[in-house]
């Protein structure tokens, strides 16, 4: 069935990084745009990046421009999201989602979740 | 402080309408289409309305969206148990200091 699958979450200490990957399954994943959103505990909704089908046109949010860097690779049917200088603001569940079409905001397959731990 | 606001809370008695607004500006609601999702406890977020009106398959058709100028409303009627959820609303956003995707702060509904 169409699915994504977070992994790479975890604890880590002010400054660090981490990857985080997003397998997909059920769907041509080459055809979509794709994103990572957000939400810290208790929080809401966070838009964090967003890529192209092909890769080629990448958007970042304000607050992780420069620190995060968005990729996939289509041949392994995968999404990336690697995470540097990393702050306890950055602590959220992290979530890989599928856009209906190109930069329309409407996700339609969202992942698990994976949790983002920054504390020292 | 949220881009596009929603009121914090709402609430209704099983079988009433309630609607829950969202207001954005022109760079997003104003010149893009609102999209709503529904957020169970402990799970991730379900899309729940899509291009302003429209329902992704599964979704009851007691659910629906509208938008007029810069603002939108999702509205749910025969309200039921099962509603009681988190709901925000999302667009895209041509702010020129960089596009993206903006949402709402959410609305928790309760069902008394």
């Amino acid at each position: 069935q169409v699915q994504l699958v977070e992994s790479g979450g975890g604890l880590v200490k002010p400054g660090g990084s981490l990857r985080l990957s997003c397998a997909a399954s059920g769907f041509t994943f080459s055809d979509y745009y794709m994103s990572w959103i957000r939400q810290a505990p208790g929080k809401g909704l966070e838009w964090v990046s967003y890529i192209s089908s092909s890769g080629s046109t990448i958007y970042y949010a304000d607050s992780v421009k420069g620190r995060f860097t968005i990729s996939r690779d289509n041949a392994k049917n995968s999404l990336y999201l690697q995470m540097n200088s990393l702050r306890a603001e950055d602590t959220a569940v992290y979530y890989c989602a599928r856009d209906v079409g190109a930069t329309t905001g409407a996700f339609d397959i969202w992942g698990q979740g994976t949790m983002v731990t920054v504390s020292s | 402080q949220s881009v596009l606001t929603q009121p914090p809370s709402a609430s209704g008695t099983p079988g009433q309408r309630v609607t829950i607004s969202c207001s954005g500006s022109s760079s997003n609601i104003g010149s893009n289409t609102v999209n709503w999702y529904q957020q169970l406890p402990g799970t991730a977020p379900k899309l729940l309305i899509y291009s302003n009106n429209q329902r992704p398959s599964g979704v009851p058709d007691r659910f629906s969206g509208s938008k007029s100028g810069t603002s939108a409303s999702l509205a749910i009627s025969g309200l039921q148990s099962e509603d009681e959820a988190d709901y925000y609303c999302a667009a895209w956003d041509d702010s020129l200091n960089g596009p993206g995707v903006v949402f709402g702060g959410g609305t928790k509904l309760t069902v008394l």
